[in-house]
C-alpha cells in the first residue's frame, strides 16, 4: 500500500497563534511531498513542494514566511501556519510521492487532510 | 481560460446508471491524466491514471483521454450509492516534477 497520514485531523486555534500540521508516509519513502489547500467547493490549490533535505518551493502568491514547511526526513513533512488569521481557515492536504522507480507515472498519495479553523 | 475545466455539478443519478464525468484542458503539454475520488472531509484517493491518449479500464471504471480534443472522461458503470463522492480530474506535464493541476471536482450522488 501507500498510506499517508496527517495529524491533527482538525484543529481550532485563536487568531495570532501558530499551528503545526504533520504529514507522514507510513509505508514508503517519499522524496517529494506536496502541500495543498482546499476551500469549500473549490479545487485543491498547490501551496508548495518540498524535497527531503532542501528548501520548499512555494507557488506564486503563497507567503513562505507565513507557511513554514520542513521536510526533515523521507517520511515526514510539517507545515506550520504562523500568526494564523480567520482567512487561513481551510482544509490542508498533503501528498507524498514515492521514491522514483522505473515507471513513468508519477503517482501522488494523499493524506486525509487537516481542517483548520481560526477564530 | 483556466488550465483545467470541470463542471462542478452536482450530478444525481439512480443506482445502476452509467455515469460520465469530464474535464477539458488547455495546456497541450499535459501528458499524465488522473482521476481522484474524494469523500466529504477526506483526502483524495487515486482511482485511475493514464499516460498520453487512449482508454484504460479497471472494473466498473473506464478512463478515456483524447489529446486532440484536450478532453478526458471517466465512466462509471453500474453506479452504486457508495460511488457518491466528488471526482477530481488532475493532470501534469512531463518534466513538471509531477505537479498536478486539478479540476474543481464534480460532486456525484447515486440514489438507491
Amino acid at each position: 500500500g501507500a498510506v499517508v497520514s496527517q495529524h491533527p485531523s482538525w484543529v481550532i486555534c485563536k487568531s495570532g497563534t501558530s499551528v503545526k500540521i504533520e504529514c507522514r508516509s507510513l509505508d514508503f519513502q517519499a522524496t517529494t511531498m506536496f502541500w495543498y489547500r482546499q476551500f469549500p467547493k473549490q479545487s485543491l490549490m498547490l501551496m508548495a513542494t518540498s524535497n527531503e533535505g532542501s528548501k520548499a518551493t512555494y507557488e506564486q502568491g503563497v507567503e513562505k514566511d507565513k507557511f513554514l514547511i520542513n521536510h526533515a526526513s523521507l517520511t515526514l513533512s510539517t507545515l506550520t501556519v504562523t500568526s494564523a488569521h480567520p482567512e487561513d481557515s481551510s482544509f490542508y492536504i498533503c501528498s507524498a510521492r514515492k521514491r522514483r522507480t522505473s515507471g513513468r507515472i508519477l503517482e501522488q498519495y494523499f493524506g486525509p487532510g487537516t481542517r483548520l479553523t481560526v477564530t | 481560460q483556466k488550465e483545467v475545466e470541470q463542471d462542478p455539478g452536482p450530478l444525481s443519478v439512480p443506482e445502476g446508471a452509467i455515469v460520465s464525468l469530464n474535464c477539458t484542458y488547455s495546456n497541450s503539454a499535459f501528458q499524465y491524466f488522473m482521476w481522484y475520488r474524494q469523500y466529504s472531509r477526506k483526502g483524495p484517493e487515486l482511482l485511475m491514471y493514464t499516460y498520453s491518449s487512449g482508454n484504460k479500464e479497471d472494473g466498473r471504471f473506464t478512463a478515456q483521454v483524447d489529446k486532440s480534443s484536450k478532453y478526458i472522461s471517466l465512466f462509471i458503470r453500474d453506479s452504486q450509492p457508495s460511488d457518491s463522492a466528488t471526482y477530481l480530474c488532475a493532470m501534469s506535464a512531463r518534466g513538471s516534477q509531477g505537479n498536478l493541476i486539478f479540476g474543481k471536482g464534480t460532486k456525484l450522488s447515486v440514489k438507491p
